[in-house]
């Protein structure tokens, strides 16, 4: 089973441009969930969705954007970037949210 | 509000001596409480859960946590370190009121031999 597969691995931008960082998971898992990790700050949660077409904010939504138009994809969206976005990120899913969430392989942002 | 504190930044210990790793948590409602762990360049593993079963729960590679409510707690032991256990390790809640799996700022662990 491939389980959360996170694309790219590495990107850097340029401060104002836009990506998007794709997540897709294999799982039929109904949670899924975006973190971004710094160091010292263990990890945040930036946005979450409990199932297709339902998202909500979590602690550090600020600056994101995503959408859950399947149950499979969970993309996260930054439209102009700044340098406080160079971070790792990582998604996650779950079943339900009181069972284990498993997690992908993370994207290395740097944003100059 | 939901929230988790983990107490120790960086715990250093020998190898072959206890692991001691703290968590407080803090839930309007009954918790489900997870300890992850994150070597260099990965991703997260899952240790062990609690979700209102056995207060005392075992984990993979002879991690074990004990929840305690009058203490909002639920540190992550070991008997006995070994060089591999050298990671980061993070705690986590998912409150029965709110569907949002919140970590702890994470302690990093290294195991001297």
């Amino acid at each position: 089973n491939a389980g959360v597969t996170q694309t790219p691995k590495f990107r850097i931008l340029k401060i104002g441009q836009s990506m998007t960082l794709q997540c897709t998971q294999d799982m039929n898992h109904n949670y899924m969930y975006w973190y971004r990790q710094d160091p010292g700050m263990g990890l945040k949660l930036i946005y979450y969705s409990v199932g297709a077409g339902i998202t909500d904010k979590g602690e550090v939504p600020n600056g994101y954007n995503v959408s859950r138009s399947t149950t499979e994809d969970f993309p996260l969206r930054l439209e102009l970037a700044a340098p406080s976005q160079t971070s790792v990120y990582f998604c996650a899913s779950s079943y339900v949210q009181a069972t284990e969430a498993f997690f992908g392989q993370g994207t290395r942002l740097t944003v100059v | 509000a939901q929230s988790v504190t983990q107490l120790d930044s960086h715990v250093s210990v020998s190898e072959g001596t206890p692991v001691l790793l703290r968590c407080n948590y803090s839930s309007s409602y009954s918790p489900s409480l997870f300890w992850y762990v994150q070597h260099p360049n990965k991703g997260l593993q899952l240790l062990l859960k609690y979700t209102s079963a056995a207060t005392l729960v075992k984990g993979i590679n002879g991690f074990e946590a004990e929840f305690k409510k009058s203490e909002t707690s639920f540190h992550l032991t070991k008997p006995s370190a070994h060089m591999s256990d050298a990671a980061e390790y993070f705690c986590a809640s998912v409150s029965g009121g709110y569907n949002k799996l919140i970590f702890g700022a994470g302690t990093r662990l290294a195991v001297h031999p």
